[in-house]
């Protein structure tokens, strides 16, 4: 079974400074990786995604996120931070191939607060 | 293109009545997904569906909920009869063929059981 991580319930950061938000998974296989973002009493957005190749994936709005195999990591990074990036934002995990292939497991979200 | 749109976007009723959420997914896409999130839970997969056939229900917490796709453009989720504990947001998605996809979401109908 495939499960996804974001160890963190709540990130502050303050206004101008690089934000991080964390997420590990598991899955059997090669992953494919999302992130999408929450605005409140709205849809999930998807920013961006790891199939393969460059470890360094760049996506929406500045967002950009790290794939680490060692770590089973995907974290999510921008290196200055806006309150309008306030929002809750969750991490998900698909296999790449195989049964269960097009289900995307979600971690239980991270709430971002920039500070101004 | 005008995304994913579901309806209602709130719905209130009491315990035992029958909830129907409507979806209508963005046109072309293969998949349909039916999602349910609470703070407790998160967000859990419920069903989806390719090419208006149900693929995987297992999420579906029990019988008293069922899900239909009669064609391409529209999907139900019936809840018969509900339950106080039903009360969530339920959100719809769609996406292309292909499992590098991402899937887009609707904006979900907050649903309150009373």
């Amino acid at each position: 079974a495939q499960s996804v991580a974001q160890p963190e319930d709540q990130v502050n950061v303050a206004e101008g400074n690089p934000l991080t938000v964390k997420c590990t998974y598991s899955v059997s296989g090669n992953p494919y990786l999302f992130w999408y973002v929450q605005y409140p009493n709205r849809g999930l957005q998807f920013l961006l995604k790891y199939i393969t190749g460059d470890n360094l994936v760049k996506g929406s709005y500045g967002f950009e996120a790290e794939f680490n195999k060692s770590q089973t990591s995907f974290h999510l990074k921008k290196p200055s931070a806006l309150v309008s990036d306030s929002a809750l934002y969750f991490c998900a995990v698909r296999a790449g191939s195989g049964a269960g292939s097009y289900q995307l497991t979600f971690g239980k979200g991270t709430k971002l607060s920039v500070i101004p | 293109d005008a995304g994913v749109i579901q309806s209602p976007r709130h719905e209130v009723t009491e315990m035992g009545q029958e909830v129907t959420l409507r979806c209508k997914p963005i046109s072309g896409h293969d998949y349909l997904f039916w999602y349910r999130q609470t703070m407790m839970r998160g967000l859990e997969l419920l069903i989806y569906f390719n090419n208006n056939v149900p693929i995987d229900d297992s999420g579906m917490p029990e019988d008293r909920f069922s899900a239909k796709m009669p064609n391409a453009s529209f999907s139900t989720l019936k809840i018969q009869p509900s339950e106080p504990r039903d009360s969530a947001v339920y959100f719809c998605a769609s996406s292309p063929a292909g499992t590098v996809q991402p899937q887009h979401f609707g904006d979900g109908t907050r649903l309150s059981i009373l």
